[in-house]
């Protein structure tokens, strides 16, 4: 069956540091993947997604993600973490349904940063 | 900029009543998913409308239902709610049914409802 896991559910870091958050994906084809935040009393926002190509994709917010077919990995990774990356983030995966898509997410990374 | 809306913002029931969650498309948008994202979850697929039709389902059951109006706005209505329906409720629009997750879906701020 496919699913999306996120190992880490709580990750700190300190303001400036680097960030990885970890991403691992069961799904049979080639997958359409996602990296969502989000804050508090706020919708799901995207910061990148991968289709295909170039392995190492570039979002929003100084984030990038990198695809890694043997590791079945879409690792998020950020160099210089400020207060603000303070919240949420999930993993997804698009599954295609016969007449319709849906996303698959993770149970999500909560990131706290520390000044 | 999303602009999808939903509403109310927060919702107390207690176990057995029903409650209707609605949702503001994002303009020119015909497709509608709805997620619910129990606490310390990730969001999960419950249904998803197209054109006033429902169009794909999650493993939800049948006291979870939606409706689309001509404008695409949605409501999802839970019967007989149960304590484990307690979540944040998120909608998300997308141009088509095949674009959901092709090109972006854009996501409300979620209804929080708590069952008592």
């Amino acid at each position: 069956a496919q699913s999306v896991t996120q190992p880490d559910i709580h990750i700190t870091v300190s303001e400036g540091a680097s960030l990885e958050l970890r991403c691992n994906y069961s799904y049979g084809a080639t997958p359409y993947l996602f990296w969502y935040v989000q804050s508090p009393g706020q919708g799901l926002q995207l910061l990148l997604k991968y289709f295909s190509g170039d392995t190492l994709v570039q979002g929003i917010k100084g984030f990038e993600a990198e695809f890694k077919r043997s590791k079945s990995s879409f690792n998020l990774r950020k160099p210089s973490v400020h207060w603000s990356d303070a919240a949420e983030y999930f993993c997804a995966v698009v599954i295609f349904s016969g007449g319709y898509n849906k996303l698959i997410f993770g149970a999500g990374t909560r990131l706290a940063v520390h000044p | 900029e999303t602009g999808v809306t939903q509403s109310p913002t927060h919702l107390i029931k207690t176990r057995g009543q029903q409650v209707t969650l609605r949702c503001s498309s994002q303009s020119g948008h015909n497709t509608v998913s709805w997620y619910q994202q129990a606490l310390g979850q990730g969001p999960q697929f419950i249904f998803q409308y197209y054109r006033e039709e429902e169009n794909g389902r999650g493993n939800f059951p049948p006291r979870f239902s939606g409706l689309q109006f001509p404008n695409y706005s949605s409501e999802l209505n839970v019967n007989a709610l149960e304590l484990d329906d307690s979540a944040l409720y998120l909608c998300a629009s997308s141009l088509g049914v095949l674009e959901v997750g092709i090109r972006e879906q854009y996501f409300g701020p979620g209804t929080r409802l708590t069952v008592t």
